[in-house]
C-alpha cells in the first residue's frame, strides 16, 4: 500500500496570503494525484486531479504540481472560505490512499 | 446535474446488520466507477472498496476485505454498502464518490453509521 504523507499538519496563514501544501508519496503515483478540501460536516470536495488539472468550478487560485512522489497545492491569495483541511490522494495502485490531512487555519 | 444521494443515518447496535445506498442521477450510472470511503470521528479518509456498475467488477481494500459487502443495482442506479455483523468500531460517516479510478469527482452526502450497545 502506498503510503501519503501530507506536510505540514497544521498551517496558520492570514487571508490574503499564499498557501503551500505538501504531500509525499512512498513511491511513485506518477500524475495520478488528487487534492480535496473538507468542511466540518460536509463531504470532501475534489480541487485537483492529474496533480495539476481544476475540477469543474474550482477557482484559478488553487493550483497543483508535481509528479512522481513530490506534489504541492499551492492556494495563491487566501479567502475565509479557503479555511479547511485538505486531504491528497492517491489513485495509482489500489487501494488508493489519502494523506492524514493539512489543517490550513486563520492566523 | 450529477449526484449521488446517500441514505439517512442508522444507529445499529453491535451484531446487526445494515446496508446503506448510494443513488446516482444525472449521468450513465454504468459508465462509471463508484467507490465507499469510511472517515472515522475526527479521523481522515479510507477507500474501503469500488465497483463498476456495468459489470459489477468489484475490488476492496484488503483492509476491509470479508468485512463488508458491495454492490449495484444497475436497474435503479444504486451503490449499497453492507455488513452481516456490525461493531462498534464500525462506527463512522461514509461517502460514496464516482469515478474514483481519476480520483473521485462526485460524493454523496455521507451516512452517519452510529454502533451503540
Amino acid at each position: 500500500e502506498i503510503v501519503m504523507t501530507q506536510s505540514p499538519a497544521t498551517l496558520s496563514v492570514s487571508p490574503g496570503e499564499r498557501a503551500t501544501l505538501s504531500c509525499r508519496a512512498s513511491q511513485t503515483v506518477n500524475i495520478n494525484l488528487a487534492w480535496f478540501q473538507q468542511k466540518p460536516g460536509q463531504a470532501p470536495r475534489l480541487l485537483i486531479s492529474g496533480a495539476s488539472t481544476r475540477a469543474t468550478g474550482i477557482p484559478a487560485r488553487f493550483s497543483g504540481s508535481g509528479s512522481g512522489t513530490e506534489f504541492t497545492l499551492t492556494i495563491s491569495s487566501l479567502q475565509s472560505e479557503d479555511f479547511a483541511v485538505y486531504f491528497c490522494q492517491q489513485y495509482n495502485n489500489w487501494p488508493y490512499t489519502f494523506g492524514q490531512g493539512t489543517k490550513l487555519e486563520i492566523k | 446535474e450529477v449526484q449521488l444521494m446517500q441514505s439517512g443515518a442508522e444507529v445499529k447496535k453491535p451484531g446487526e446488520s445494515l446496508k446503506i445506498s448510494c443513488q446516482g442521477s444525472g449521468y450513465k450510472f454504468t459508465s462509471y466507477w463508484i467507490g465507499w470511503v469510511r472517515q472515522m470521528p475526527g479521523k481522515g479518509l479510507e477507500w474501503m472498496g469500488i465497483i463498476y456498475p456495468s459489470d459489477s467488477d468489484t475490488r476492496y481494500n484488503p483492509s476491509f476485505q470479508g468485512q463488508v459487502t458491495i454492490s449495484a443495482d444497475k436497474s435503479t442506479s444504486t451503490a449499497y454498502l453492507q455488513w452481516s455483523s456490525l461493531k462498534a468500531s464500525d462506527t463512522a460517516i461514509y461517502y460514496c464518490a464516482r469515478n474514483v479510478v481519476a480520483g473521485g469527482d462526485y460524493w454523496g452526502q455521507g451516512t452517519l453509521v452510529t454502533v451503540s450497545s
